[in-house]
């Protein structure tokens, strides 16, 4: 099926550094959502974005929409070890269904 | 507010027999998706109904798989004859319409074929 791509796809960071992490795509969303999601259990949601150049914060996470709709940043500022995890971006369809097609996903290990 | 719910949270069953999922949304979504997820890679969109309707199934959905949504509540997903390539997570989620259209995301149902 199709998918968006990330990346990087997996990363080491010490605790305390900022993490960057993006998503691109072939096609337009007119919605960008974020996802982490932790061994055996389902993907949470982390920030939604409605609006081209919209930037959005949740505590230490801030996600930006591409001004050209096909991409999207997600920021983690002075990771902690309990933002380990994989997270996944996700786009909403436009074209006449509303499906939202995820992303490869990105892996973080953060090094304590 | 209760989120999405997912029933059972693991399965183990043999290859041929069938499996049945239910999923339980947020009482006032209207859509509500079924994805799967295999070890590795992102969620895989099968299919999603708005209300009771199925809108679009993904050609991953083989004539094995079905899903329904009767009176546009809680919603099932039924695989016969069951294959070890069934083996993966399956995830519902659930939405609103209009404006604020994120979906949020059920704990999943594990699937084991052996």
């Amino acid at each position: 099926g199709q998918q968006l791509n990330q990346s990087p796809q997996s990363m080491f960071i010490q605790e305390g550094e900022d993490v960057s992490m993006n998503c691109t795509s072939s096609s337009i969303f007119n919605t960008w959502l974020w996802y982490k999601q932790d061994p055996g259990e389902g993907p949470v949601l982390l920030i939604a974005l409605y609006k081209a150049g919209e930037l959005t914060s949740n505590g230490r996470l801030t996600a930006q929409f591409g001004i050209t709709r096909k991409d999207s940043f997600l920021n983690i500022s002075a990771s902690i070890p309990s933002d380990v995890g994989i997270y996944f971006c996700a786009g909403l369809t436009t074209s006449g269904t509303y499906k939202y097609i995820f992303g490869t996903g990105t892996r973080l290990k953060v090094l304590a | 507010d209760t989120g999405v719910s997912q029933d059972p949270r693991h399965k183990i069953t043999k290859r041929g027999q069938n499996v049945t999922f239910r999923c339980d949304p947020i009482s006032e979504h209207n859509r509500l998706y079924w994805y799967r997820q295999t070890l590795g890679q992102g969620p895989e969109f099968l299919t999603y109904f708005q209300n009771e309707a199925q809108l679009e199934k993904s050609r991953l959905l083989s004539d094995r798989f079905s899903a329904e949504r009767p009176k546009g509540s809680f919603s099932t997903l039924e695989i016969q004859r069951t294959e070890q390539g069934d083996s993966a997570m399956y995830l519902c989620a659930s939405s609103l319409v209009f404006e604020r259209t994120e979906a949020f995301f059920g704990q999943g149902t594990r699937l084991t074929v052996v």
